[in-house]
């Protein structure tokens, strides 16, 4: 059964560029979530895709998107990236539907520092 | 709006040294309420799912309980790899069944 796996490991940026987060989720899995973890916070839901379509959204801006794939891989796009944007990104494959118990597969995360 | 608060945000035992970290929750209707445990720079591993007052699970020196306004993971004769941070989230009846996390407890456990 292969994991959940993210990429890159760690990035760097500076203000104002774009960055392109992508995530493979775990075998059989049909839906993913993003979080942003900021150092000594929880993670804060970003948005979900499930079966290609976003399926709930948490309060970020609109220059935070995504897209799933037929394969229910997915990417998450920044853009205009602030300061603040510095964070461990974590991807979190799981089941929805009549198997949903909840439980969320995570990566290991994205590193990105923004300078 | 779904609330989850840990305490204590930091915990130092030592080896052998029992203790307990609290999550209190608000939710609307718990429809779950989950501990996962999370090594520094890496994702979330997940460990129990508790659904209903009074339920208990139990993993080698963890275990989870759960009240109506909250849950407790106890851990017994804690070892250095235990140190980690905790993390709870709660998932609510209807809507989209997003869970909402809290911030966790950073443990350490010294030898």
């Amino acid at each position: 059964e292969t994991g959940v796996t993210q990429s890159p490991t760690h990035l760097i940026k500076t203000r104002g560029q774009q960055v392109t987060l992508r995530c493979s989720s775990q075998s059989g899995h049909n839906t993913v979530s993003w979080y942003q973890q900021a150092l000594g916070q929880g993670p804060q839901f970003i948005f979900q895709y499930y079966r290609e379509e976003e399926n709930g959204r948490g309060n970020f801006p609109p220059r935070f998107s995504g897209l799933q794939f037929p394969n229910y891989s997915s990417e998450l796009n920044v853009n205009a990236l602030e300061l603040d944007d510095s964070a461990l990104y974590l991807c979190a494959s799981s089941i929805s539907g009549g198997e949903d118990t909840g439980e969320l597969f995570f990566g290991e995360g994205s590193r990105l520092t923004v300078l | 709006e779904d609330q989850v608060t840990q305490s204590p945000e930091a915990l130092r035992l030592q080896e052998g040294e029992s203790s307990s970290l609290n999550c209190s929750y608000t939710v609307s209707g718990l429809r779950g309420l989950f501990w996962y445990r999370q090594d520094p720079g890496k994702g979330p591993e997940f460990l129990f799912t508790l659904y209903s007052a009074g339920e208990e699970k139990e993993k080698e020196r963890l275990k989870a309980t759960l009240t109506k306004k909250e849950s407790f993971l106890h851990i017994t004769a804690p070892k250095p790899e235990d140190s980690a941070t905790y993390l709870c989230a709660v998932q609510a009846i209807g809507g989209s069944y997003i869970p909402t996390f809290g911030r966790g407890t950073s443990l350490i456990v010294h030898p």
